[in-house]
Order: structure tokens, then sequence, then C-alpha cells
């Protein structure tokens, strides 16, 4: 398995709090992705990272932000959790643009 | 963006039966075509690929086609075995310099013993 590491697995929060999801890496890819899994819906990106502070939107990033100051690390926040973005969350990670796509494990979140 | 759609949602095949799980992408610039399997509770993981410079792709038990003018792609799993129950995702990437990968809705294999 692709050396990716996802914190935490598992999180409940209620609505309106802040809430930030942690991925690390120790392949030194370039690329870093967050994805939401939802039923009926398959995986959509959120956001990604192709470098250090390089970010850029996916096709369902409204009420999410994310930061990257070190290769290894990715981070999500959702400024103010809403039950819609009670989710499972992958972080992936790829060697270059066009490369073969590793994920995560998956943090499953809940917003009460 | 790119649309993905993935059929059937639900497949239940007998051991040792064939099963296929096709999709149908809409944007004529996708060149990249990947499939994963996703077990219960497990993170999806890649087990086959195709670019869109080939038409199919084999490894041991499972082949993916590819057909770019009609704009469908194909997983075919030969001889199943009950470890190869899971949900099976395909994807798509358009061209150079878009990252996302747009995924289908995922079906259910079950395969009978």
């Amino acid at each position: 398995d692709a050396g990716i590491t996802q914190s935490p697995r598992h999180k409940v929060t209620e609505t309106g709090t802040p809430v930030t999801l942690r991925c690390h890496q120790t392949e030194n890819h370039r690329y870093m992705y967050w994805y939401r899994q939802d039923p009926g819906h398959g995986l959509r990106l959120i956001h990604y990272s192709y470098g250090v502070k390089d970010t850029d939107k996916g096709e369902v990033s409204d009420g999410y932000s994310v930061s990257r100051s070190k290769t290894e690390d990715f981070l999500l926040t959702l400024e103010s959790a809403t039950s819609s973005q009670t989710s499972v969350y992958f972080c992936a990670i790829s060697a270059g643009e066009g490369e073969k796509l590793f994920f995560g494990s998956g943090t499953q979140l809940s917003v009460l | 963006g790119e649309n993905v759609e993935q059929h059937p949602s639900t497949l239940s095949v007998q051991e040792g039966d064939s099963a296929v799980i096709k999709c149908t992408y809409s944007d004529s610039a996708s060149n990249y075509f990947p499939w994963y399997k996703q077990e219960l509770g497990k993170r999806p993981q890649l087990i086959i690929d195709i670019r869109s410079n080939v038409g199919e792709k084999k490894d041991q038990r499972i082949a993916v086609t590819l057909n770019k003018t009609a704009k469908h792609f194909s997983l075919h799993i030969t001889e199943t075995q009950p470890e190869d129950s899971a949900v099976y995702f395909c994807a798509a990437r358009g061209k150079t310099g878009a990252n996302n990968l747009f995924f289908g809705t995922g079906t259910r294999l079950t395969v009978i013993p």
C-alpha cells in the first residue's frame, strides 16, 4: 500500500463547528487530492494540490478549504461543518500529472 | 466537466462465471481510464487502467477494453471467485492539465459460491 495516513479515522462533530482532516504521505509525491464519497455519487474531487502552497478547486469545493505547507501534509478544513458534509473523505496521491492515483484509508465524518 | 455513467449498479454471478461492467464517458478528450475495487470499509484500490492509445489491456483474470469512437470502456473479470466480491468504480480523466478523475457511481459485484 502507498504510504498514506489519514487522521482521524472517525469523527463526530456538531453543525457549525470547524473541522480539520489531515493527510500525511511518505512517498514524496507531488500531487495530493481530497475526495468525498457518498452513496449514489461515487467519488468526487474537493480540492487538490500540485506542490507546496499550490492548490486548486475540484468539482465540489464549496464549504471546504485546504492547505499544504509541506510536501508530505495536505489538510482539509471545513470552516463551519454542515450536515450535508457528512461523508467519507479520502485523500489520494499521485507522483505527477496524469500518473496513477492511490488512496488513503479514509475518514468517516458525521456532522450532527 | 466529464460525465461518467456506470452500469449495472449491482451484479450477481455464480463462482466461475464472467462479470462485465460497462462505463460511458462524455468528454472525447479524456485519455486515461482506471478501474478501482473497493471492499467494504476499505480504500479504493487501483486494479487496472488503460490509456486512450490502447484498445485492450489484460492482467491475469481481469481485462479492460476501450472504444474511443463510442466513448465507452468495460471491465471484464473471468473465472470469478468469492474474493472478487466488492464495489468496482470506473473513472475517466480529461485532457492534459486537468487533474480530476471523474468517477462512475459504482457496481456492487457479488460472486455466489
